[in-house]
């Protein structure tokens, strides 16, 4: 069955410095991967997919996120970290052919010191 | 402006109360969502309407009752609630099954008491 992990629930990183947030998934095929953000008291917004081809991926905001297939990995990431990337982070896969499932990870809430 | 707009944004109501949230999306997909957002728990898929029929129902009590009129609108028709089941409820919406990327509303925070 497909599934999403996110290992870290917290992690705190100062301004200014590199960020990593891990997402690992269990999936039978190629999978179409997602990360979202959602500040507080809002809904989720995308900021990056993966479908195919280049493994590396760009997003808004300054992030990217890599997938790695052999350590079913798609993490994500920041060179410097602004206090308004404050917020809950969540890695998601597409669903399998013929259903609507996405399936969201736990979600990672980053919080950033001045 | 996300695309999707969601009313009412917060939300009160007894145990014995009906109430409707709403939801309308602007983008012109066709297929809306209703999840669920829990404290410490990962996002609930409740429905999903494909052109207006429903195509995911993912063993939702019946206390709760959507209604798709159209493929712009999404409704969920909230009765005899529970306490538990105060969260936060997000709609969306997506353009294509399996390879498009879900556009969310910024939710309904429901609170039963």
């Amino acid at each position: 069955a497909q599934s999403v992990t996110q290992p870290d629930i917290h992690i705190t990183v100062s301004e200014g410095a590199s960020l990593e947030l891990r997402c690992n998934y269990s999936y039978g095929a190629t999978p179409y991967l997602f990360w979202y953000v959602q500040s507080p008291g809002q809904g989720l917004q995308l900021l990056l997919k993966y479908f195919s081809g280049d493994t590396l991926v760009q997003g808004i905001k300054g992030f990217e996120a890599e997938f790695k297939r052999s350590q079913s990995s798609f993490n994500l990431r920041k060179p410097s970290v602004h206090w308004s990337d404050a917020a809950e982070y969540f890695c998601a896969v597409g669903p399998t052919s013929g259903t609507y499932k996405y399936i969201f990870g736990t979600g990672t809430r980053l919080k950033v010191l001045a | 402006e996300t695309g999707v707009t969601q009313t009412p944004r917060h939300l009160v109501m007894g145990m014995t109360n009906k109430k409707s949230l709403k939801c309308e999306q602007h983008l012109g997909h066709n297929a809306m969502y209703w999840y669920k957002q829990s404290a410490k728990k990962p996002l609930e898929l409740m429905f999903v309407y494909n052109f207006k029929e429903q195509t995911e129902n993912n063993s939702v009590p019946s206390r709760f009752s959507p209604e798709c009129p159209n493929s712009s609108h999404l409704f969920l028709h909230l009765h005899t609630l529970q306490p538990e089941d105060s969260a936060l409820y997000l709609c969306a919406s997506s353009q294509q099954r399996d390879t498009g990327e879900l556009f969310f509303g910024e939710g309904s925070r429901l609170t039963v008491l």
